[in-house]
């Protein structure tokens, strides 16, 4: 049983560079929810897909913008790179859009320097 | 005011000991709770739901005080096993999604 898959799992960036970020949800899953971690606090909600929509979004400049395909794989796209911006970000997929059964990528380390 | 505030860690205590970890949450429309754990530099997994009549699944036990929009995990008899941060987590919902709102976490470390 596959679970959520992220691509890549480590990338250095330059300030200014642009970023994207691939998700393959679990299969079942059809949501697919973006969260970035900084050092030493918890998982901040980016933004949610479901039926190729955007759902619901965080407090995310939209410097920060995603895509969900057909196939529920989703893509998190960051331009204009800030320091500020290294993180782990987390892909974590549900089913039907459910606050319940959600699964965690084991995240893409982005460093920007 | 955050949407979901944890107590401050780190949390220091030696094998054995019972240790409980308080939440509280701002949207009183929220109606899914949890409480997740992440292991260091892993991706947080789920510990336990949280239901309003509480809950308990061996050594750890959860609360719910919607009236107060508080909930609580309790560790009892803990082991090295268990040290890790704990996530708060509660639902944010409107009426296109129900995205999952974490707290800052709680870390745990358990002692021999």
């Amino acid at each position: 049983d596959a679970g959520v898959t992220q691509s890549p799992t480590h990338l250095i960036k330059t300030r200014g560079q642009q970023v994207t970020l691939r998700c393959s949800p679990k299969s079942g899953h059809d949501t697919v929810s973006w969260y970035q971690q900084a050092l030493g606090q918890g998982p901040q909600f980016i933004f949610q897909y479901y039926e190729e929509e955007e759902r619901q979004r965080g407090n995310f400049p939209d410097r920060f913008s995603g895509h969900q395909f057909p196939n529920y794989s989703s893509e998190l796209n960051v331009n204009a790179l800030l320091l500020g911006d290294s993180a782990l970000y987390l892909c974590a997929s549900s089913y039907q859009n459910r606050a319940h059964g959600y699964t965690f990528g084991s995240g893409t380390r982005l460093t920007v320097v | 005011r955050k949407e979901v505030e944890q107590d401050p860690g780190p949390f220091n205590v030696p094998e054995g000991a019972t240790v409980a970890f308080n939440c509280t949450y701002s949207n009183s429309a929220s109606q899914s709770f949890f409480w997740y754990r992440q292991d260091c530099r892993k991706e947080p997994k789920l510990l336990m739901s949280v239901y309003s009549s509480g809950n308990e699944d061996g050594r750890f036990t959860a609360q719910l005080n919607r009236a107060s929009q508080y909930i609580s995990l309790l560790i009892r008899d803990s082991k090295l096993s268990d040290s890790a941060t704990y996530l708060c987590v509660v639902n944010s919902p409107n009426q296109a999604g129900t995205a999952l709102i974490f707290g800052k976490g709680t870390t745990l470390s358990v002692s021999s």
